[in-house]
């Protein structure tokens, strides 16, 4: 088992819709979350971490976090074009751990 | 505030010929220090990592070494490169001390073995 997993996708939203990006992750020492965005040939830039459970907002993303179900998910409102990327999940049971990725794709 | 160079930014290398990227960071003591490996189309898998000068610890056997000679300072190295090891290689930082804090990454270095 993958110590966090992503659906590859690619996922695929009209402007202005919501994305919703998912994730799992096998260690239940985990304390802390993350998603990352990367842009092509570009590294990864943090858009949010989260440590507890429920949800945290951040303009228009939201990221939920569930350790019992050990699921983490990033939501994006108001999709913008700008916001095609891949998305990245990241957990840090000692050392950040990725998942393969999400590409989103906004379609105008 | 922080910065983080890695370089260089892009390089083609022969099977069999030797690798060294480079990685500063500015503006912090004793940084925590990583080396990610990010294949085509894959996320990204971590190959080495620092919590101190000439501290280093491996996560995957392979052909690729790191050393940290100065505080801020990461290198990643090999003696001599497979095709396998193609792609973008990332350095990352993170607060020391603060093993769930976030990571800030360099530019990346892509890196395309012939």
């Amino acid at each position: 088992q993958k110590e966090v997993e992503q659906n590859s996708g690619p996922l695929s939203v009209p402007e202005g819709a919501i994305a919703s990006l998912n994730c799992t992750y096998s260690d239940r020492g985990s304390q802390s979350f993350f998603w990352y965005r990367q842009y092509s040939g570009k590294s990864p830039e943090l858009i949010m971490f989260i440590y507890s459970n429920g949800d945290k907002e951040d303009g228009r993303f939201t990221a939920q976090l569930n350790k019992a179900s050990q699921y983490v998910s990033l939501l994006i409102r108001d999709s913008q074009p700008s916001d095609s990327a891949t998305y990245l999940c990241a957990v840090n049971p000692l050392t950040m751990r990725f998942g393969a990725g999400t590409r989103l794709t906004v379609k105008p | 505030s922080q910065t983080i160079h890695q370089w260089p930014a892009t390089l083609v290398q022969p099977v069999g010929s030797p690798l060294s990227l480079e990685c500063t960071v500015e503006g912090t003591s004793n940084p925590n220090l990583y080396w990610y490996r990010q294949a085509a189309g894959r996320g990204l898998q971590l190959l080495f990592y620092s919590v101190g000068i000439g501290q280093i610890s491996s996560e995957v056997p392979q052909n690729l070494s790191a050393s940290r000679p100065q505080d801020r300072q990461f290198i990643l190295s090999s003696k001599k490169l497979l095709l396998s090891d193609s792609g973008f290689y990332l350095c990352a930082w993170s607060v020391p001390g603060r093993n769930t804090g976030e990571l800030f990454f360099g530019e990346g270095s892509r890196l395309t073995v012939l």
